[in-house]
């Protein structure tokens, strides 16, 4: 059964850059396509982006300009950058697996970070 | 972008009634790249379908997924306490996913 585990600062300024990872424990990070979803207190989910394990990436259009999303397979992990953040992108942070053999839906999730974006 | 629009916002039913949960997609969503998630308070969201209407592992069948194109509908037979939750639909379709607003299933 794998595992994922989100880590990284839990405030952050505004302005400055949003940097979480995603550790994938109990199976491999390769052949899934591992994404990043958000949910600000009290609302729904937002996709944010994925990373396939040879490297390629898609992101929401909407935080195209902001987002980095990269992965280390030799530590089964993939992690998140999120530049210029306003309070808009305090939110709790999921890492997930996509898996084609299940229509592309996320069967594994992360337990989820809060970040808090404040001066 | 395909956007997804699910209703009602709010459901309140009581435990052993039946819930309709309705999500529509702005365009086709392609081969049933189709799923539903359960998400309780302060809980990461739970995968119950996939492919619009298989049940994902260990989700009991009195959940039951239909639907293509661009309507689909999650169905929960006999409602038990522990269903009463948030419900969102989701699409995938070229390197790209959404989740529709969610519907709050709560106790009447």
């Amino acid at each position: 059964q794998v595992q994922l585990q989100e880590s990284g600062p839990r405030l952050v300024k505004p302005s400055e850059t949003l940097s979480l990872t995603c550790t994938v424990s109990g199976g491999s990070i390769g052949s899934s396509y591992w994404s990043w979803i958000r949910q600000p207190p009290g609302k729904g989910l937002e996709w944010i982006g994925f990373i396939y394990y040879s490297g390629s990436t898609n992101y929401n259009s909407s935080l195209k300009s902001r987002v980095t999303i990269s992965a280390d397979t030799s530590k089964s992990q993939f992690s998140l950058k999120l530049s210029s953040v306003t309070a808009a992108d305090t939110a709790v942070y999921y890492c997930a697996r996509g898996q084609w053999e299940l229509l592309f839906s996320f069967d594994s999730w992360g337990q989820g970070t809060l970040v808090t974006v404040s001066s | 972008e395909i956007l997804l629009t699910q209703s009602p916002g709010t459901l309140s039913l009581s435990p052993g009634e039946s819930a309709t949960l309705s999500c529509r997609a702005s365009q086709s969503v392609r081969s049933n790249y189709f799923a539903w998630y359960q998400q309780k308070p302060d809980q990461a969201p739970r995968l119950l379908i996939y492919g619009a209407s298989s049940r994902a592992t260990g989700i009991p069948d009195r959940f039951s997924g239909s639907g293509s194109g661009t309507d689909f509908t999650l169905t929960i037979s006999r409602l038990e306490r522990e269903d009463f939750a948030v419900y969102y639909c989701q699409q995938y379709g070229s390197f790209m996913w959404t989740f529709g607003q969610g519907t709050k299933v709560e106790i009447k």
